[in-house]
């Protein structure tokens, strides 16, 4: 089966950095996604991890850590429409299907 | 850029009617997807479809759902008998492979029942 635990909700002010850890435990590992989403739309895409280590794109920054069964994803320079849901993301064993965790809520205050 | 698209954007219907979702994935895409989402809870995989026949389904697909491809860029998701916990966000996502590839997501369709 796969577990895929993340914070419910956190908070940050403009201008800071923010890390938004991600557990997963899987059947066999095809890799981690990073997904955005606003309220009241789809999904959008951030990142995809499936070696060791910190993958760079802009202000926002994913890590992953295959032994530890950990990911995090940083948000550099936040701004107040960084606010949304970042939701972690693994494939099943079979990679035919994204199995989601609940999503972390992030509020960007000024 | 090329997106997928789901319509309608908002379907109202009533408890035991049949609602048919519709999602135009990203032409050269090979891979299709449903999923859903509850109000305030997390986004759900109901099934996947390759080479015109479903590849992997979650224990929400049972024998109310289908999928069907009717032609070359159309893809449905048939509710046949819907019931009160059916409403939810219902998202479209494409993938022009299979594992290890970014799904697209389309916009999504709100189902209420009442």
């Amino acid at each position: 089966g796969q577990n895929i635990d993340q914070p419910t909700e956190m908070t940050a002010t403009e201008g800071a950095i923010v890390q938004i850890n991600c557990t997963y435990q899987t059947s066999g590992f095809n890799g981690l996604f990073w997904y955005q989403q606003h309220a009241g739309e789809a999904p959008t895409f951030l990142s995809y991890n499936v070696l060791d280590g910190l993958e760079e794109k802009g202000r926002f920054s994913s890590f992953l850590s295959r032994s530890k069964g950990y990911s995090y994803l940083l948000l550099k320079e936040l701004q107040m429409k960084d606010s949304a849901s970042y939701l972690c993301a693994a494939p099943n064993q079979a990679g035919t299907a994204l199995i989601f965790g609940k999503g972390t809520t992030l509020s960007v205050s000024s | 850029e090329p997106e997928v698209t789901q319509t309608p954007s908002h379907q109202v219907t009533q408890m035991g009617q049949e609602v048919i979702l519709r999602c135009v994935p990203i032409s050269n895409h090979l891979y299709f997807y449903w999923y859903r989402q509850i109000l305030g809870q997390k986004v759900e995989f109901l099934v996947s479809f390759y080479n015109n026949e479903i590849s992997e389904k979650s224990e929400i697909f049972d024998d109310q759902f289908s999928v069907e491809r009717p032609d070359g860029s159309n893809f449905t998701l048939k509710i046949r008998s819907t019931k009160l916990e059916d409403s939810a966000m219902y998202f479209c996502a494409s993938s022009e492979m299979g594992n290890g590839y970014e799904q697209y997501f389309g916009p999504g369709t709100r189902l209420t029942v009442t």
